[in-house]
């Protein structure tokens, strides 16, 4: 049972559009929420995080948007590039107590930019 | 990889073999991770250490043993492999308690036939 639902899949976009990739979780007691993105053949990277506390955060051009009513938050990727082409993972985690990187990670979806 | 070495990084085994994976950092990080990744699953831990010879289960356990000697290595066994095994391990290594901010290894193959 996943508790982390992202998606599309998979999302194909032109260079200089917008990726947008979605997450939906279901404990409310989740207050830590960071998008890693991964390239093939190397380990997940941290690119953003977020906490309830606020609704956007921008990272340059990747932005997290957080819903806290809806249990939802999304990655937007601006002026995507092809060097965004990765897999990007959503994942939640208790932020406070002791979550020993007990996070709960979306399935993942692989975004691919076309020159 | 901010100093995270595992090795080896591809595995072909047999099914019914003790299989060990070694992580190896040089960063001084207390908080040690290990993590499976498989298709529709994302990632998923498998155990954690907090410190030399403090390790604990997390949550895909079952099948899997882990020992942390020194600080700089985390091993992680398999004391019998099956085919459901077979995935792509990371070890990962923080320098805070929750596990945030953590640097992953470029992983290891593991193909049990």
């Amino acid at each position: 049972q996943q508790q982390v639902k992202q998606s599309p899949q998979s999302l194909i976009v032109q260079k200089g559009g917008i990726s947008i990739i979605n997450c939906a979780y279901e404990n409310t007691a989740f207050d830590y929420f960071p998008w890693y993105q991964q390239f093939p053949g190397k380990g997940p990277a941290l690119l953003i995080a977020i906490r309830p506390d606020v609704s956007e955060k921008k990272e340059g051009r990747f932005t997290i948007s957080f819903n806290k009513s809806a249990k939802q938050f999304s990655l937007h990727i601006m002026d995507s590039q092809p060097g965004d082409s990765a897999t990007y993972f959503c994942a939640a985690s208790l932020y406070e107590t002791d979550s020993w990187g007990k996070f709960q990670f979306g399935a993942g979806t692989q975004v691919v930019v076309t020159p | 990889d901010a100093g995270i070495t595992q090795s080896p990084r591809h595995k072909v085994t047999e099914t019914g073999t003790p299989v060990t994976l070694r992580c190896h950092q040089t960063e001084n990080h207390r908080y040690m991770y290990w993590y499976r990744q498989d298709p529709g699953h994302g990632l998923r831990l498998i155990h954690y250490s907090y410190g030399v010879k403090d390790t604990d289960k997390g949550e895909v356990s079952d099948g899997y043993s882990v020992s942390r000697s020194k600080t700089e290595d985390f091993l992680l066994t398999l004391e019998s492999a099956t085919s459901s095994q077979t995935s792509v391990y990371f070890c990962a290594i923080s320098d805070k308690r929750d596990g945030t901010e953590a640097f992953f290894g470029q992983g290891t193959r593991l193909t049990v036939v």
